[in-house]
C-alpha cells in the first residue's frame, strides 16, 4: 500500500497570507490527524478528522482549521499566516473507530513563514 | 501543552550500548506509543503498550509501562549507527480520540 502522502512539501509564504496543506492517507485508514512540529514547542496535536467530521481539536486559533472529504482526504488551512507558523505541517492516519491503533505519519509539509 | 516529558533530552552512545529513554506523563491513559523521527521528516511507529501491559517486546525494542508511576521506559538493545534519530513517546486519552506526544530524546549512536 501507498503510505502517507502530503503535499507540498515545502512553502513559502509571507505574514498575511493563507495556506492550504494536502494530505492522503493511507488507503482504507479513516482518520487522519494533523500536528504542527515546531523546535519550541515540540509536537502538538491541532485535529482529527474521521469520516468527514472533526471529532477532536487542539488548542490553536480558529485561524487553523480544516476538512476531510468522503474519500478521507483532508486539508488543513491556516489563514492570515503570522510568523510563529512557521513550523513542520505532519498529518498522520489509522485505521477507523478510534485513535487506538498506531498512527501512520507523513513526510510533513515544512512551511516558512516571512 | 505535552503530556508526556522525556528524560533524557538527548542521549550518545557507541555502536553495540544499550539505549534507555523514559517517559513520564500526567494524566490516566488508553494505551502509550513510541514513535522515531530521523531528521525532521515523518514519524515512524515503534510499538504500543496498552495500560493493562507491563512489558512488550519487538526486535531490539523493549518498552516498560508503570501506569501508578505514569512513566514508561523504551530500551534499545545493540544501538546501531541507523539507530540515531528522536524518539517519541506518546499517549491516548482514555477518551480514545487524541494522540499527545512528548518532547522526545535525541539518540546519537557513534559507529
Amino acid at each position: 500500500k501507498a503510505g502517507v502522502t502530503q503535499t507540498p512539501r515545502y512553502l513559502i509564504k509571507t505574514r498575511g497570507q493563507q495556506v492550504t496543506l494536502s494530505c492522503s492517507p493511507i488507503s482504507g485508514h479513516r482518520s487522519v490527524s494533523w500536528y504542527q512540529q515546531t523546535p519550541g514547542q515540540g509536537l502538538q496535536f491541532l485535529f482529527e478528522y474521521f469520516s468527514e467530521t472533526q471529532r477532536n481539536k487542539g488548542n490553536f486559533p480558529g485561524r487553523f482549521s480544516g476538512r476531510q472529504f468522503s474519500n478521507s482526504r483532508s486539508e488543513m488551512n491556516v489563514s492570515t499566516l503570522e510568523l510563529g507558523d512557521s513550523a513542520l505541517y505532519l498529518c498522520a492516519s489509522s485505521l477507523g473507530g478510534q485513535v487506538t491503533y498506531e498512527q501512520y505519519f507523513g513526510p510533513g509539509t515544512r512551511l516558512t513563514v516571512t | 501543552s505535552q503530556q508526556g516529558e522525556e528524560d533524557p533530552q538527548a542521549l550518545s552512545i557507541q555502536e553495540g550500548e544499550n539505549a534507555t529513554m523514559n517517559c513520564s506523563y500526567k494524566t490516566s491513559i488508553n494505551n502509550l506509543q513510541w514513535y522515531r523521527q530521523n531528521s525532521g521528516r515523518g514519524l515512524v511507529h515503534l510499538i504500543l503498550i496498552r495500560s493493562n501491559e507491563r512489558e512488550k517486546h519487538s526486535g531490539r525494542l523493549r518498552v516498560t509501562l508503570d501506569t501508578s508511576k505514569k512513566s514508561s521506559s523504551l530500551l534499545i538493545t545493540a544501538s546501531r549507527a541507523a539507530d540515531t534519530a528522536s524518539y517519541f513517546c506518546a499517549t491516548l486519552n482514555n477518551a480514545g480520540n487524541m494522540l499527545t506526544f512528548g518532547g522526545g530524546t535525541r539518540l546519537m549512536v557513534k559507529p
